[in-house]
């Protein structure tokens, strides 16, 4: 059990580019969750997956962000057009039935 | 929609003190789960305590404990015996009961003082 990774880690990114970051969940959770993080705030929630089916997604998202799981594995979330306002961690988290959430280091974004 | 209030931004304890953390939540359904996350300096989120709110009884960890009152609305955890490792930020969480949408709350900044 490797835990959940994701990559990159860091990324800085000028205003106006697309960014996408990569989260690979613990292998037997069928579940999978993002989140975005402020400095001295809580996570707050952006999207849920059940092994492929988007279920959830927060109406705090605009159409900037976009995130895919195929094939119920690995999920991707992308961001276009970045704004600085979308600076921030960018947690990701899996679970199994027993619902407890396993979360990845996280990616930190900086727009410049 | 669901709020959860952590209403301590800060505490602090000394070595081997117990202490407790609050948070209050608010919703309408009745099926749901509880949770208290630990955010150590390195930032990674890792659970402490799980709670469903269809049991009664207070879930245990070791040395963390957590008050459930479901009326209230409240869910509290106590730590015991406090370590210097126990620093860090806990994160009360509200989970709907199709295990989808979290919520979060603002976070209590935990000291522990040598």
């Amino acid at each position: 059990d490797t835990g959940v990774s994701q990559d990159p880690r860091h990324k800085i990114t000028k205003r106006g580019q697309n960014v996408t970051f990569r989260c690979d969940p613990i292998s037997e959770h069928n579940r999978l969750y993002w989140y975005r993080q402020t400095l001295g705030q809580g996570p707050e929630f952006l999207t849920y997956f059940q092994n492929e089916a988007q279920l959830e997604k927060s109406r705090l998202l605009s159409d900037r962000f976009s995130a895919e799981r195929p094939k119920g594995s690995f999920s991707t979330l992308e961001i276009q057009r970045t704004e600085q306002g979308d600076s921030a961690m960018y947690l990701c988290a899996s679970s199994s039935v027993r619902y407890e959430q396993y979360f990845g280091p996280g990616t930190r974004l900086t727009v410049t | 929609a669901q709020t959860v209030t952590q209403s301590q931004p800060e505490m602090s304890v000394q070595e081997a003190e117990t202490v407790t953390l609050s948070c209050t939540y608010d919703t309408s359904e009745s099926n749901y789960y509880l949770f208290w996350y630990k955010q150590p300096p390195s930032r990674q989120m890792i659970l402490v305590i799980r709670q469903e709110a269809y049991k009664q009884q207070n879930a245990t960890e070791n040395r963390f404990s957590v008050n459930f009152q479901k009326a209230a609305k409240s869910f509290s955890l106590k730590i015991s015996d406090s370590q210097l490792g126990d620093t860090a930020m806990y994160f009360c969480a509200f989970m709907n009961g199709n295990a989808g949408k979290s919520t979060f709350g603002d976070g209590t900044t935990l000291t522990v003082k040598p």
